[in-house]
């Protein structure tokens, strides 16, 4: 089976600093990461993966992840925050091979103050 | 850029009622995805299917709900007698086929908010 925690439900940061989004997951199987972002009354869009090529991962809009096996962690970063960035964040796992679900975390909402 | 749609973006049915909610996957794509979204919860996976059958469904997915795939472009999600609870965003994904086998990024559709009274 396999399970993802986020650490927070709420995180507020003013812009230009660091966003930090923590995600840990279990998985009996070498794990495939995600995180998705979902703004209001949108879909999900793909920010970044982790397929078990580089730890480091690098995704859209800025935003990076470390696979951490050590730690069983995908936490999610970026540099400098921008108003634009509000939004909720989801961090997501599956298995690897063909169609896998993915099971979603509880999502963090990020919030972005001046 | 290819994206996967869905409708209607909003269905309000009654209780006991049929609704059919219908996807267009990425036409390359060969593996389709349900989920859903009740408000304020996390996104939970209700089915997946390849090859025009279920590949894996969730304790959700129990009788009252079916998929199809009726022709060569459409996906459905079919609740045959919906309830209350039955309520949430319903969000359709897709996704490729590697060379090795494997499919892992899944592009979803913007979602459909059914509302049942």
């Amino acid at each position: 089976a396999q399970s993802v925690t986020q650490l927070g439900s709420h995180v507020s940061v003013s812009e230009g600093a660091l966003v930090l989004l923590r995600c840990n997951y279990s998985s009996s199987v070498p794990p495939y990461l995600f995180w998705y972002v979902q703004y209001p009354n949108q879909g999900l869009q793909l920010l970044l993966k982790y397929t078990s090529a580089a730890t480091l991962v690098k995704g859209i809009n800025g935003f990076e992840a470390e696979f951490k096996k050590s730690e069983t962690s995908f936490h999610l970063t970026k540099p400098s925050a921008h108003m634009s960035d509000a939004a909720e964040y989801f961090c997501a796992v599956s298995g690897a091979g063909g169609g896998n679900k993915l099971t979603f975390g509880t999502g963090t909402q990020l919030k972005v103050e001046l | 850029e290819p994206e996967v749609t869905q409708t209607p973006s909003h269905q309000v049915t009654q209780m006991g009622q049929e609704v059919i909610l219908r996807c267009v996957p990425i036409s390359n794509h060969l593996y389709f995805y349900w989920y859903r979204q009740i408000l304020g919860q996390k996104v939970e996976f209700l089915v997946s299917f390849y090859n025009n059958e279920i590949s894996e469904k969730s304790e959700i997915f129990d009788d009252q709900f079916s998929v199809e795939r009726p022709d060569g472009s459409n996906f459905t999600l079919k609740i045959r007698s919906t309830k209350l609870e039955d309520s949430a965003m319903y969000f359709c994904a897709s996704s490729d086929i590697t060379s090795g086998g494997n499919s892992y990024e899944q592009y979803f559709g913007p979602g459909t908010r059914l509302t049942v009274t």
